[in-house]
């Protein structure tokens, strides 16, 4: 099974609001990412975990605050967001960080709509 | 100097046809390749894994030349199905970098 779940598949919200986008995999992976993905763009890099620990920020905005309850889930917690801020949200996973020859596997993602 | 570098296309084929996609990368310790397939509105999904060998799955042939630091995807018989943008990526440890994709329309 390689599977990537992400939750919900669409989001509308507006500015003010807070929301959370999650992310789980049984596949034992133990490095979990977050990208960005605008429309006609690649992937972007937002936050890795490595064993549940954040080892990557990519200069984020505080306003994405990533979370990792377990080996299994990711989440998303999103805050004040701007218009600029809708895109398409993946989530992936590996099986081990730092041997540099897994594969990720990416979830279907949320597509977020910012008002 | 971006990590990947990938030719965007848009390349417009006919069925059947054969075509090539090509990706460079700047960072000589990268230690694994991929292709991925992403399909509109969808996630991307792995394509294949490029080995120094060179490896093959059906209609798709994937090389890696690590001395220019370039690698390649080779589609045969081209099928409406592999309409898609394809995406090179390179990995270091565990950071996974992008090219911009290339986008194929296989046309009837």
């Amino acid at each position: 099974d390689t599977e990537v779940t992400q939750t919900p598949k669409h989001l509308v919200m507006g500015m003010t609001n807070k929301k959370s986008l999650k992310c789980e995999q049984h596949m034992g992976h133990r490095a979990m990412y977050w990208y960005k993905q605008k429309a006609k763009k690649p992937p972007e890099l937002m936050f890795v975990y490595s064993y549940e620990k954040l080892s990557i920020n990519e200069s984020v905005p505080s306003r994405f605050s990533p979370e990792c309850p377990n080996s299994s889930l990711l989440n998303l917690h999103l805050h004040a967001l701007q218009p600029e801020d809708s895109a398409l949200y993946l989530c992936a996973s590996s099986q081990a960080p730092r041997r540099g020859a897994d594969t990720q596997y990416f979830g279907p993602g949320t597509r977020l709509t910012v008002l | 100097r971006k990590e990947v570098e990938q030719d965007p296309g848009p390349f417009n084929v006919p069925e059947g046809a054969t075509v090539a996609f090509n990706c460079t990368y700047s960072n000589s310790a990268s230690q694994s390749f991929f292709w991925y397939r992403q399909d509109c509105r969808k996630e991307p999904k792995l394509l294949m894994s490029v080995y120094s060998s060179g490896n093959e799955d059906g209609r798709f042939t994937a090389q890696l030349n690590r001395a220019s630091q370039y690698i390649s995807l080779l589609i045969r018989d081209s099928k409406l199905s592999d309409s898609a943008t394809y995406l090179c990526v390179v990995s270091t440890g565990n950071q996974f970098y992008f090219g911009t994709g290339t986008s194929l329309t296989v046309i009837p």
